[in-house]
């Protein structure tokens, strides 16, 4: 199946200091991809849809400001947490659908867990 | 209601046994329907892909789609420690209606030696 990698598979930082997290298709182009947030023994929980070159469009109750999603290429799009608090620490997944195909499925990124102290 | 419904276990099976994982769903759009495989502390792994109703068989991975009842199943043959791991059932209504997916809260399987 296609690739999709994401780094960094984890990472801590302090409170009130930003992350950014990466999402790359390895070997298909994405013009879409996905950002969730899964919290122990729940589902993935969709945060926001993230288009190549335009405004990402988040789910209610997501703060677009918090959580900053750019989608510069068919190949890659970045979760900034901006201004971290112990309660952003959760386990963060990408997913991207190939470009080719109308209804495919989506592969999903390693994940990225998130402590913040 | 839940767009999808999905037990989360745990479910604990003896090496060898078929293992039955299965989901209900109300929203009768839904055409897309994907089983992930998730270890701990790793992202979902694509298992099974079906459109509309019907069974798919993949070496030891069958899912079925029953759109009349609004239930899907995966089955396992002769499961194997390795298969351990959490169960996720996704659907979705398809690009015309944004092709969001729609997740189960999914299955823990402990597949025991």
């Amino acid at each position: 199946g296609a690739v999709v990698s994401q780094h960094p598979s984890w990472v801590i930082c302090k409170s009130g200091t930003s992350v950014k997290i990466e999402c790359r298709s390895l070997d298909f182009q994405a013009t879409t991809m996905f950002w969730y947030r899964q919290f122990p023994k729940q589902s993935l929980m969709l945060m926001a849809t993230s288009n190549e070159g335009s405004k990402a469009t988040y789910e209610q109750g997501v703060e677009k400001d918090k959580f900053l999603i750019n989608h510069a290429s068919l190949t890659l799009s970045t979760l900034t947490v901006t201004s971290a608090h112990p309660e952003d620490s959760s386990f963060y997944i990408c997913s991207a659908r190939p470009m080719a195909g109308v209804n495919t499925e989506a592969f999903f990124g390693q994940g990225t867990r998130l402590t913040v102290v | 209601q839940k767009e999808v419904e999905q037990d989360p276990g745990p479910l604990s099976v003896p090496e060898g046994a078929i293992v039955s994982l299965n989901c209900t769903y109300s929203n009768s759009a839904f055409q897309y329907f994907m089983w992930y495989r998730q270890y701990s502390r790793k992202g979902p792994e694509l298992l099974m892909y079906t459109y509309s109703s019907g069974n798919k068989e993949d070496g030891r991975f069958t899912a079925q789609v029953d759109k009349s009842s609004k239930y899907i199943s995966l089955f396992i043959r002769d499961s194997q420690p390795s298969d351990s791991a959490t169960y996720l059932c996704a659907m979705s209504a398809g690009v015309n209606t944004g092709n969001q997916f729609y997740f189960g809260t999914g299955t823990s399987l402990t597949v025991i030696p």
